[in-house]
């Protein structure tokens, strides 16, 4: 099968603790996104990497890392320093360029709570 | 970065045929207009894309008059299932230009 896996779908964290999102796909995309959505919000943009490391910040990366070493995973860690990071994340993916590099493929979520 | 406005919420009934018009006053030559839906707790699903005139394809059509400013999301005959969240985005990624997903527009069909 296709597609965007993310793991956990649910994940709890404690204060002042790192934690990291899991996102691999077997698309064969060269872009890959990380999403963030609070309750009731459209998406923002919190990276994007559209290529094999590289990355680049997007609306709202403070308090995010990413890393891109492989073409099939691009993990996201939420900080410490990411004050109020519960929030619904989602990861997509989508060919790099043209026409249909505008459509992004997305996995399931990974809902990130406070404890 | 062309900014979209759509209606935050609309009510249909089943077997309707619903529209939904996003503004798109600043869009750029090479920006192309892509929808999505998305039901709770998941993730965003492509429905179609269109960059001008009539797009039509097995869940939806688009229609974008000329001066692009604007686009229809038209979804014919809706039921219960089509209950969702339909955003808007307008832009392209190889120019330069990110797609943006605003608040989309909350579409309840009722029976």
């Amino acid at each position: 099968d296709g597609g965007i896996t993310q793991s956990p779908k649910y994940l709890f964290r404690k204060e002042g603790q790192n934690v990291t999102l899991s996102c691999e796909q077997n698309l064969n995309h060269d872009a890959m996104y990380w999403y963030r959505q609070d309750p009731g919000q459209g998406l923002r943009l919190i990276y994007y990497s559209q290529i094999v490391n590289d990355f680049q910040k997007g609306d709202i990366a403070e308090g995010y890392s990413v890393s891109r070493e492989k073409k099939e995973s691009f993990p996201l860690t939420v900080t410490s320093a990411q004050k109020n990071p519960t929030a619904f994340y989602l990861c997509a993916s989508s060919i790099n360029g043209g026409r249909e590099g505008n459509i992004q493929y997305f996995g399931a979520g990974t809902r990130l709570s406070v404890l | 970065l062309a900014k979209t406005t759509q209606p935050i919420s609309m009510d249909s009934y089943e077997g309707q045929e619903v529209n939904i018009t996003c503004s798109h006053n600043n869009i750029a030559t090479n920006d192309y207009i892509t929808w999505y839906q998305q039901f709770p707790s998941q993730g965003p699903r492509f429905i179609i894309q269109g960059y001008k005139t009539k797009v039509t394809n097995e869940v939806a059509s688009l229609f974008i008059p000329a001066d692009r400013k604007s686009s229809t999301l038209s979804l014919p005959r809706v039921s219960l299932s089509d209950t969702a969240v339909y955003y808007c985005l307008v832009g392209d990624w190889a120019a330069g230009n990110k797609l943006t997903f605003g608040g989309g527009t909350r579409v309840l069909v009722k029976p």
